[in-house]
């Protein structure tokens, strides 16, 4: 079945750091990709998607490329802001499988000034 | 327009005790999903609905578990002889369309069961 890895955390940054967080998918079809974030205290909100191989998904800053080859969809952002401090979530989306999501286990992003 | 909204917010029941949770739609939107989320995990899916009808249930742990869409729109997830392991947020998105179509997420309904 589908089944979406995340790098464990926590990770901690200070404030302007690089940040990555990697993600590798498994799928039977050929899936949506997606990136969730979710706040302290709020529900989960698309942050960036991507539905065809090469695709890049891009939002606050904020970038990730679907790659086939790979089986990849890493977030990336250049400069995170205290404020990006949340639990970000990889997931995918499957024509095949009635368009159900399967999601990464989460990370949590501590951003400290 | 408005979101995805779920009743109630917060739910502490007893074990045994029956319990129903509410999901109002986008709408519009005909596909409708349940997931459940414990602590420290990602949602793991439970029911999938387009429009009125389930058309994969395979999420769903156990028959204590059911949901309902009767006019397309509003759904119920209903838990019967409730058990502490139920414990979790109940997590509702709705989207356009199944597949690619992106999927809007509620704020969730936060049980505990005691």
């Amino acid at each position: 079945g589908d089944s979406v890895t995340q790098m464990e955390g926590p990770v901690t940054l200070s404030e302007e750091a690089f940040l990555t967080i990697n993600c590798t998918y498994t799928a039977t079809g050929y899936p949506s990709l997606f990136w969730y974030v979710q706040y302290p205290g709020e529900g989960l909100q698309l942050l960036l998607k991507a539905t065809k191989a090469d695709d890049k998904g891009s939002n606050k800053g904020f970038e990730a490329t679907y790659r086939k080859e790979t089986t990849s969809f890493h977030l990336e952002k250049g400069s995170v802001q205290v404020s990006d401090s949340a639990v970000y979530f990889c997931a995918l989306s499957d024509f095949t499988n009635a368009g159900k999501s399967t999601f990464g286990d989460g990370t949590t992003l501590t951003v400290k000034p | 327009g408005a979101g995805v909204s779920q009743t109630p917010s917060n739910k502490v029941t007893e074990k045994g005790k029956y319990v129903e949770l509410r999901c109002d739609p986008i709408s519009g939107h005909t596909a409708l999903y349940w997931y459940r989320q414990s602590l420290g995990q990602g949602p793991e899916f439970l029911i999938y609905f387009q429009g009125t009808g389930a058309a994969d249930d395979s999420g769903l742990p156990n028959d204590r578990f059911f949901a309902v869409r009767p006019e397309g729109s509003v759904s119920t997830l209903k838990i019967q002889r409730t058990e502490r392991g139920d414990s979790a947020v109940y997590l509702c998105a709705s989207s356009a369309g199944q597949g690619r179509e992106t999927q809007y997420f509620g704020p969730g309904t936060r049980l505990l069961v005691l």
